[in-house]
């Protein structure tokens, strides 16, 4: 079955960029997503990045994905405390998911 | 819009145990999803709808059940509890199942085995 794996956390200062790592096996995905969890509560959807794009946008979010290495990564610019939480990556059109990475910023 | 409702929210059982864990959504969305949520596991697919009427095994099927006899309604039965289904459960939802298909979920079910 398809795997998606993701390192288990990393802490950021407030103010700091934040790179949120993410590999993946199902090179079929027209699709690629990245979630958010916050304490308590269900995951919602921050970001995707169709497949044949290398860099998506949106305000302080930047997806680069690298095709040939199966690596889709986050980056969060200006990190807030407001922005920790987990993130979860996911791939295919059944969506798997990766385990997640807690983030956590310091102020 | 609720959006996705999942009830209840906190649930105790003892191994042996059968409960019915809801789930509703009000988007009039074609896909429904059952996932479970272990920790550093991230979230594997149980059960998944495409459609009233019609079901699929995910990833982890064994030891629930799921009908889809509505659109709004995606319940997920436990036949006979054991720890290792204790987990946080999460429904849900979205338009289709395949494309730019941003998924829906409800706020989750955490379940305990005893």
């Amino acid at each position: 079955g398809e795997d998606v794996e993701q390192s288990l956390f990393l802490s950021v200062r407030e103010g700091d960029s934040s790179v949120i790592n993410c590999t993946y096996t199902d090179s079929s995905s027209t699709y690629l997503y990245w979630y958010k969890q916050e304490p308590g509560a269900g995951l919602q959807l921050l970001t995707y990045i169709f497949s044949n794009m290398d860099m998506k946008q949106d305000q302080r979010l930047t997806v680069l994905l690298n095709k040939k290495d199966k690596h889709l990564s986050l980056r969060i610019a200006d990190t807030q405390t407001g922005d920790s939480a987990i993130y979860f990556c996911a791939s295919g059109n059944m969506l798997t998911f990766g385990g997640g990475t807690r983030l956590m910023v310091k102020p | 819009n609720a959006g996705v409702t999942q009830t209840p929210k906190f649930q105790v059982l003892k191994t042996g145990q059968s409960m019915t864990l809801q789930c509703a959504q009000d988007m009039n969305h074609e896909y429904m999803s059952w996932y479970r949520q272990d920790p550093g596991m991230g979230l594997r697919l149980i059960h998944y709808s495409v459609g009233a009427g019609i079901t699929d095994q995910g990833e982890v099927p064994n030891g629930y059940n799921v009908s889809r006899s509505t659109t709004e309604d995606f319940p997920l039965r436990l036949l006979s509890a054991a720890p290792s289904q204790t987990s946080v459960y999460f429904c849900a939802s979205s338009y289709s199942g395949t494309g730019n298909n941003e998924q829906f979920f409800g706020p989750g079910t955490r379940l305990t085995v005893l």
